[in-house]
């Protein structure tokens, strides 16, 4: 299986708990992107990031958000301290280290909050 | 601040029908256009890329182009057939790497 992995599919918390969204990006690939989707909205970007760095946070809650990329394993999307507002999809996506290539998304977490 | 519009935001039409989607975007500035195909429930499967340099992509019955200078471009499906139906989305890249994305036209192609 070549393709972008998230997991879990489906995570359910309660309000206060912490949320922690796992992505392994394709073979060869070594950037990595968060794009969250509300309910009714379009994709917004959230965290570019490549191995142990922070390319670009600009979409990213300044509050109880956080993301990694260590050398060896997934990307992890952090949320502490989950509020219903959080409950949305989070997509990952990998693209190669070449400029312009495409990027490839995973089929996303789905985070509710109760 | 680059902004990108699909119109419309919704199409249904019989089986057999050619469509055309709708994708404009502000700043001309981009690195390259991708259309994307979401199922309810599902991520996102890229279908075409196009480069800032090139006028348009082929894949099947999909033809994708991009006036770059009018912020602008076009998905054509020849022949839709119901197992077209789902939301397409198109994205932009700037120079920082991210995607922007429309809020995308859901198609429904009945039979």
């Amino acid at each position: 299986n070549a393709g972008v992995m998230q997991n879990p599919r489906h995570l359910v918390r309660r309000r206060g708990q912490e949320a922690r969204l796992r992505c392994s990006p394709m073979k060869g690939h070594s950037h990595v992107y968060w794009y969250r989707q509300l309910p009714e909205e379009g994709l917004k970007f959230m965290v570019y990031l490549q191995k142990e760095n922070i390319i670009d946070e600009s979409g990213m809650p300044k509050e109880r958000f956080s993301a990694e990329f260590p050398k060896e394993g997934p990307s992890i999307l952090r949320i502490q301290q989950v509020v219903r507002g959080d409950s949305a999809a989070y997509f990952c996506a990998s693209s190669p280290e070449q400029a312009n290539q495409p990027q490839h998304f995973g089929d996303g977490t789905r985070l509710s909050i109760l | 601040k680059q902004e990108v519009t699909q119109i419309p935001a919704a199409l249904s039409v019989p089986e057999g029908e050619n469509l055309v989607l709708n994708c404009s975007f502000t700043d001309s500035a981009i690195y390259n256009l991708q259309w994307f195909r979401q199922d309810p429930g599902k991520g996102l499967t890229s279908l075409l890329l196009i480069q800032s340099s090139q006028r348009e992509q082929t894949s099947g019955r999909l033809n994708a182009s991009l006036d770059k200078s009018s912020g602008r471009s076009t998905l054509y499906i020849a022949a839709s057939q119901p197992g077209d139906s789902a939301t397409y989305l198109c994205a932009v890249k700037d120079n920082t790497d991210k995607l922007i994305f429309g809020t995308g036209t859901r198609l429904q192609v009945f039979p």
